[in-house]
C-alpha cells in the first residue's frame, strides 16, 4: 500500500462505547496528525505527533485519546462520544522540520457517527 | 485571531476558467497552500507558494499577494472531475497550519 491509510472508514457507535480509529502511513515521514473534519468547517488540528512524541494537543476534551506506538502508526481511542463528535476524522503525515514547505498528505478519513 | 477566508461555493461551465480567492489575517506568513478534496476522499496537495506572484501546474495556477494577504487558484478548462472543494491554508509564524472551510466548486455542463 502507499500513502496514508485509515480503519475503518466508517464507524457508527452509542455515546456508551469504546472503539478506536487507525491511520497508517507509508512514505517515511516523521510527524502525524490527527484532524477533526465538520461540515463547512474548518480542519480543525486535534493532535501531532513528530518522532513519536506529543508536540500538541489543542484543548480536545479526554473522551479523544491518541497513541502513536511508532512514527508509521497513529491511532486514536474514542470513548463515552457526544453526538456533537459526529464529524470525518482525518489523519495526516509529513516530514516535519522547520519549512514552510513541509506538505501535510492526508488519509481518506473515519466518517464517525455517533448516535 | 487568526482567519481564512473563501466563498463558500463556487458554480462553473465545463471548459470554462475559474477563480477561488483566499485572504488571511494571521500571525506571520511561511507559505500558503491549496489542496483539492473530493467528496469523501482524502484532501490532496495542489500547490504551495511563499513568494509573490504566479506558479503554473498545467490546468491549475496558484497566485499569492503577501502585501494584500491575497492568494486565488484559477482553474483552466475545466472538467467534471473539477468538481471538489478546494481548501486554503497558511502556516504562521509558528509553522502552525491555518485552515480555510473550504470552497465548494461545482462544475456544470
Amino acid at each position: 500500500e502507499t500513502g496514508v491509510t485509515q480503519t475503518p472508514r466508517h464507524l457508527v457507535m452509542g455515546m456508551t462505547n469504546k472503539k478506536s480509529l487507525k491511520c497508517e502511513q507509508h512514505l517515511g515521514h516523521n510527524a502525524m496528525y490527527w484532524y477533526k473534519q465538520s461540515a463547512k468547517k474548518p480542519l480543525e488540528l486535534m493532535f501531532v505527533y513528530s518522532l513519536e512524541e506529543r508536540v500538541e494537543n489543542n484543548s480536545v476534551p479526554s473522551r479523544f485519546s491518541p497513541e502513536c506506538p511508532n512514527s508509521s502508526h497513529l491511532f486514536l481511542h474514542l470513548h463515552t462520544l457526544q453526538p456533537e463528535d459526529s464529524a470525518l476524522y482525518l489523519c495526516a503525515s509529513s516530514q516535519a522540520g522547520l519549512a514552510g514547505s513541509d506538505t501535510q498528505y492526508f488519509g481518506p478519513g473515519t466518517r464517525l457517527t455517533v448516535l | 485571531g487568526q482567519n481564512i477566508d473563501q466563498p463558500t461555493e463556487m458554480t462553473a461551465t465545463e471548459g470554462a476558467i475559474v477563480q477561488i480567492n483566499c485572504t488571511y489575517q494571521t500571525s506571520g506568513f511561511n507559505g500558503l497552500f491549496w489542496y483539492q478534496q473530493h467528496a469523501g476522499e482524502a484532501p490532496t496537495f495542489l500547490s504551495y507558494n511563499v513568494l509573490d506572484g504566479l506558479e503554473e501546474k498545467g490546468r491549475f495556477s496558484s497566485f499569492l499577494s503577501r502585501s494584500k494577504g491575497y492568494s486565488y487558484l484559477l482553474l483552466k478548462e475545466l472538467q467534471m472531475k473539477d468538481s471538489a472543494s478546494y481548501l486554503c491554508a497558511v502556516r504562521d509564524k509558528d509553522y502552525q497550519l491555518i485552515w480555510g472551510a473550504g470552497t465548494k466548486l461545482i462544475i456544470k455542463p
